[in-house]
């Protein structure tokens, strides 16, 4: 199995602040990154694909970054709003397999 | 509108008593897999096809079987449930690399009593 890691576990922030996660994964045998957003009663839904060492991508204020030689992403919210609560899924493409890490869970306290 | 369909979204059922969660897709995705959610470990693969006919096992397959007779449908058959497969269960399609995303059905919550 392959280890995909995530911290923190949870965080609480206040609106208006800005925070930010990481994923870590085995770098070897890499083909892409996933993250997803997952909002309780929902389904995850697509934030970023990545695949290039060196990638960063941003949505709004959304924004990641991959560094696929060490084996971790970064993803980043700038002022973070209460509807930006939720969970934040990373997963690593290896092979033809998906392996996802435990996410961590966002609260934004207005 | 992309969609992939899971069917039920809530059970509960007793142990040993057969069931199937169906899963559709609208994309012509050739990949389809289904997970299990469980508190603290995070989404786990059970099966994945990477086209119609060809299965392979996830990280956690025993107690799952799964068919891939056409390309839309990925059905997932408990046999005979037991109470630890009471989970959260999502199906899956990816268009592959072209396409990027996973693309996740709503969820089938499952309890085995």
């Amino acid at each position: 199995i392959l280890n995909v890691e995530q911290s923190p576990q949870s965080l609480h922030v206040q609106e208006g602040d800005s925070t930010n996660f990481t994923c870590s994964f085995p770098s070897s045998n890499f083909y892409a990154l996933h993250w997803y957003r997952w909002e309780t009663a929902k389904s995850p839904e697509a934030l970023f694909v990545m695949t290039l060492n060196g990638d960063e991508k941003k949505k709004g204020r959304i924004s990641a970054t991959l560094n696929t030689k060490e084996g971790y992403s970064y993803l980043y919210i700038k002022g973070s709003q209460p509807e930006d609560s939720a969970t934040y899924l990373c997963a690593s493409l290896r092979g033809n397999q998906f392996y996802f890490g435990t996410g961590t869970s966002l609260t934004v306290i207005p | 509108e992309a969609q992939v369909t899971q069917n039920p979204r809530y059970l509960i059922t007793v142990t040993g008593k057969k069931l199937t969660v169906t899963c559709s897709q609208n994309m012509n995705h050739e990949y389809m897999s289904w997970y299990r959610q469980d508190p603290g470990l995070g989404l786990r693969q059970i099966y994945y096809s990477m086209n119609v006919e060809v299965t392979d096992k996830g990280d956690v397959p025993e107690g799952y079987k799964v068919s891939r007779k056409e390309k839309r449908n990925f059905p997932l058959i408990l046999e005979s449930p037991s109470p630890n497969q009471t989970s959260l269960y999502f199906c899956a399609s990816w268009g592959g690399a072209s396409s990027g995303e996973l693309f996740f059905g709503e969820g089938s919550r499952l309890t085995v009593l």
